[in-house]
């Protein structure tokens, strides 16, 4: 159990264009998922809460406007980039936990395998 | 802001020798994950400890929390080349915080 899928997992796309990316729960619904941007050979990075059915909540410094957020079901979120640029080039992630929380008291994540965007 | 401190950030190793991963924090978490991750793949969730002095063991690795539940430790004993990889530490406070990582390396 506690599955979680993204899709792609790899993408390509120019400068300029927005891409979607989507993270679904395959075996559970999940009113909460996260979405975390990777730089290589570093730590997570939280970009956002993503709650089911109302807005996202954005960490200190992410551009809510660049990074668009929308988790219309309890088994998928989809991240947006707009206007990707080079910079914007990561490893993003997205994750989300368990109904019953795994471990009593505890915020148990089940990451996606991620998506590698690359913006040329 | 809490904060999770992990060290060594690197460790290259020899196939058959033990090892110690460190998590520190001033703050007290109500449990605190370890995670594994793969070049490519997203994070696999290894153990969740929650009581302070809590230890926990998966096979060759062992798992300690802080008694007073600010700290935590991965220690490996005779390591693989398939342990490579970088391990995370993640504590649940407010949200979950994550350590910087340390990038394991055993080599054959």
């Amino acid at each position: 159990g506690a599955v979680v899928s993204q899709h792609p997992s790899r993408v390509i796309c120019k400068s300029g264009t927005s891409v979607k990316i989507e993270c679904r729960s395959l075996d559970f619904q999940a009113t909460t998922m996260f979405w975390y941007r990777q730089f290589p050979k570093q730590s997570l990075m939280l970009m956002a809460t993503s709650n089911e059915g109302s807005k996202a909540t954005y960490e200190q410094g992410v551009e809510k406007d660049k990074f668009l957020i929308n988790h219309a079901s309890l088994t998928l979120s989809t991240l947006t980039v707009t206007s990707a640029h080079p910079e914007d080039s990561s490893f993003y992630i997205c994750s989300a936990t368990l109904p019953s929380g795994g471990v009593a008291g505890t915020l148990e994540q089940y990451f996606g395998p991620g998506t590698r965007l690359t913006v040329t | 802001t809490q904060l999770l401190e992990q060290s060594p950030q690197f460790l290259s190793i020899q196939e058959g020798e033990n090892l110690t991963v460190y998590c520190n924090s001033s703050s007290v978490f109500s449990s605190l994950q370890w995670y594994r991750q793969e070049p490519g793949e997203g994070p696999v969730l290894l153990v969740t400890v929650v009581t302070g002095g809590e230890v926990k063991k998966l096979k060759r690795l062992t798992f300690q929390f802080g008694d007073a539940r600010k700290d935590s430790s991965l220690h490996i004993t005779a390591a693989q080349p398939g342990d490579t990889g970088l391990y995370l530490c993640a504590g649940h406070g407010n949200k979950l915080v994550f350590g910087a990582g340390t990038i394991l390396r055993v080599k054959s």
